[in-house]
């Protein structure tokens, strides 16, 4: 089984432009999550989708940050216009679906897309 | 919301040496996972154990949940066993959102 795949593993941008991130989870996973991590910071929570609906937003810093699942498949996330406290680490995890099933709170993450703001 | 503690932030052992990671949490939880992460940044899932004791090759791990913490623990460590442990919880029933401790970084020296 295929695990959750983000791409890229790394991106350089200069201040102001414009960058996609790109998850693709495990099959048959209905949950996903966008976390993320700046320098010096814990791994903050950014959104859950379940399947094409945003479940929970709350943690989307910014309207500069925009998350869709199309067709309740991969995910992406832009940053628009990106700046200098945007860099980090931003992680994707995904998960099944099941209320109060034991399975849905095991959330496997990807090795995480690296951005880096100039 | 929640608060977690994991202690210490820093360890260096000598291969083959024991260890106990420790995470102290400030709720009642629904969902604790531990995650390492590897040299290369990847998050892996190690256990989901919002209770009771779990063990896996050479590492195991206990929450008392009640006491509202967690411990992890690494027997015969390894190189490879080098890199940052994580915790992380959800409150409650309805969330989906992990909290995550500042983790503990792991250096095991040959």
């Amino acid at each position: 089984e295929a695990g959750v795949t983000q791409f890229p593993s790394h991106s350089v941008i200069e201040k102001g432009q414009t960058v996609t991130l790109r998850c693709d989870p495990i099959s048959g996973h209905d949950n996903l999550y966008w976390y993320r991590r700046v320098m010096g910071k814990e791994i903050k929570f950014l959104l859950h989708f379940v399947k094409e609906s945003k479940q929970d937003e709350s943690g989307m810093p910014n309207n500069r940050f925009l998350a869709e699942r199309t067709g309740g498949t991969y995910s992406t996330l832009k940053v628009q216009p990106a700046e200098l406290e945007d860099s980090g680490v931003y992680f994707c995890a995904s998960s099944q679906w099941g209320q109060g099933w034991a399975g849905a709170n095991v959330l496997t993450f990807g090795a995480g897309s690296r951005l880096t703001v100039l | 919301g929640i608060q977690v503690e994991q202690s210490p932030p820093d360890l260096i052992l000598q291969e083959g040496a024991n260890s106990t990671l420790r995470c102290n949490f400030s709720d009642s939880v629904n969902n604790l996972q531990w995650f390492h992460q590897n040299p290369w940044g990847q998050l892996i899932n190690l256990f989901y154990i919002p209770s009771g004791t779990k063990q896996n090759g050479r590492l195991s791990a206990t929450t008392v949940a009640t006491e509202r913490y967690s411990l992890l623990y690494i027997s015969s460590s390894q190189t490879t066993d080098s890199g940052v442990y994580f915790c992380a919880v959800v409150p409650g029933a309805g969330s989906y959102q992990l909290t995550f401790g500042k983790g503990t970084k792991l250096s095991v020296i040959p």
